[in-house]
């Protein structure tokens, strides 16, 4: 099916380690992009991307690491984990025209101990 | 930062009844959107409004735009229990890429 494919759905760290959450979309969409949704904070953007080999910061991109090498693709890297990084992230592409809207995946829950 | 605020944050209705949720913004738009998020899921996108429209319809859904007041709203006709979810509306920040989504308004359909 089409879409975007997040993994894993689930994941616990402790303090300081480092992972990397998977986003995988298959429409060819040009634009990606990854948000963490915290209760009463709604969705922020972290990092976002217009294209392979492009990327730019968000609202929240302190802590977080992403690249694009191709189209299909963009990782999100948590280089030292920490607590405030508990969070359901979620990925997100749409085409490059911003008369689209964003077809979401369905997030991986992060618990960072 | 430009970024939608939702109005009310929860409302609770009957099934049938219509439910009206708002969004008002502070600057100029070139589109505005909306989604919806069930409960441990993903976003789904509802509807794109772009700033030139007034009005636009999907199903039981509609969405209206007045720029002049910098509002929108959206309108879920003949509610369902399955309409329980909470609604967001996003709109780009500035020139830019990055779209901001407000934070929602959680919709319960009582059966």
């Amino acid at each position: 099916n089409a879409g975007v494919t997040q993994t894993p759905k689930f994941q616990v760290l402790k303090t300081g380690q480092s992972m990397t959450l998977q986003c995988a979309q298959d429409m060819n969409h040009e634009y990606m992009s990854w948000y963490r949704q915290d209760p009463g904070m709604g969705l922020r953007l972290i990092h976002y991307s217009v294209g392979a080999g492009i990327t730019d910061q968000g609202e929240v991109p302190n802590g977080y690491n992403v690249s694009r090498s191709t189209t299909e693709d963009f990782p999100l890297r948590l280089l030292s984990a920490a607590p405030s990084q508990t969070s359901v992230y979620f990925c997100a592409s749409r085409p490059l025209d911003r008369g689209h809207g964003y077809t979401f995946g369905s997030g991986t829950r992060l618990t960072v101990v | 930062s430009q970024q939608g605020e939702e109005d009310p944050q929860a409302l609770s209705i009957q099934e049938g009844e219509n439910a009206t949720m708002n969004c008002s913004y502070k600057t100029s738009i070139n589109n505005l959107q909306w989604y919806r998020q069930n409960s441990g899921r993903g976003l789904v996108h509802l509807i794109l409004i772009r700033s030139n429209e007034r009005e636009k319809h999907s199903g039981r859904l509609r969405v209206t735009l007045d720029t002049s007041k910098k509002s929108s709203s959206l309108l879920i006709t003949a509610s369902r229990a399955a309409d329980t979810a909470s609604y967001f509306c996003a709109l780009f920040q500035g020139g830019s890429e990055k779209l901001v989504f407000g934070k929602g308004t959680k919709l319960t359909v009582n059966p």
